[in-house]
């Protein structure tokens, strides 16, 4: 089955640390992109990519750091920067960049210890 | 960031009743509205993306319309069920980038 995996569910983070939040795909799809989720608010873009080793900044990029060095897999980094990393992670993919539905993971929930 | 509003923000139906809610978004340098259907401990589902002014589209029970000049979007549910029961999301397309809206969630009660 296509699909887009999200790991691990659930992860803690000591002050401090960089922490990365794995996504990978096998949908082939070009474009790939980050998500955090506040309660009360809608999804927030945090980076996205139209193709391997191109990535772009999205509306909260700060404190976040990606890479895309295969198609497949987009891991997000929340550095010790991120000072209010306590939130839901989704991670999408489509097949393009404009005008294309995007297909979800089931999130990561990542918390301070 | 773009302003994307959804209203109401929570709205409970019976069962069998039909249904229907609103997406307002910015009408200038408009490129397509995304529904999202985000079932509770699943990921979300893409519903539509829809580009043109007047655009009607239809997935079983649920339809959503689209007026880009005036900038808003309705998503209808005919003769909810159970099953409908979720957050449904809007999203705004600016060139890839999805501003989303914080969602309406639906409750149908049996």
């Amino acid at each position: 089955d296509g699909g887009i995996t999200q790991s691990p569910k659930y992860l803690f983070r000591k002050e401090g640390q960089n922490v990365t939040l794995s996504c990978e795909q096998n949908l082939n799809h070009d474009a790939m992109y980050w998500y955090r989720q506040d309660p009360g608010q809608g999804l927030r873009l945090i980076y996205y990519s139209q193709i391997v080793n191109d990535f772009q900044k999205g509306d909260i990029a700060e404190g976040y750091s990606v890479s895309r060095e295969k198609k497949e897999s987009f891991p997000l980094t929340v550095t010790s920067a991120q000072k209010n990393p306590t939130a839901f992670y989704l991670c999408a993919s489509s097949m393009g960049l404009v005008n294309q539905p995007q297909h979800f993971g089931d999130g990561t929930r990542l918390s301070i210890l | 960031i773009l302003n994307v509003e959804q209203s109401p923000q929570s709205l409970h139906v019976q069962e069998g009743d039909s249904t229907n809610f609103t997406c307002s978004f910015p009408s200038s340098n408009f490129y397509a509205l995304h529904w999202y259907r985000w079932e509770t401990a699943k990921s979300p589902e893409a519903l539509f993306v829809m580009t043109l002014n007047g655009d009607e589209k239809k997935k079983g029970r649920i339809s959503a319309t689209l007026n880009t000049k005036e900038g808003y979007s309705y998503l209808y549910i005919k003769g909810s069920q159970p099953e409908d029961s979720a957050t449904y999301l809007c999203a705004f397309d600016s060139w890839g980038k999805l501003q989303f809206g914080a969602g309406t969630q639906v409750v149908v009660t049996p």
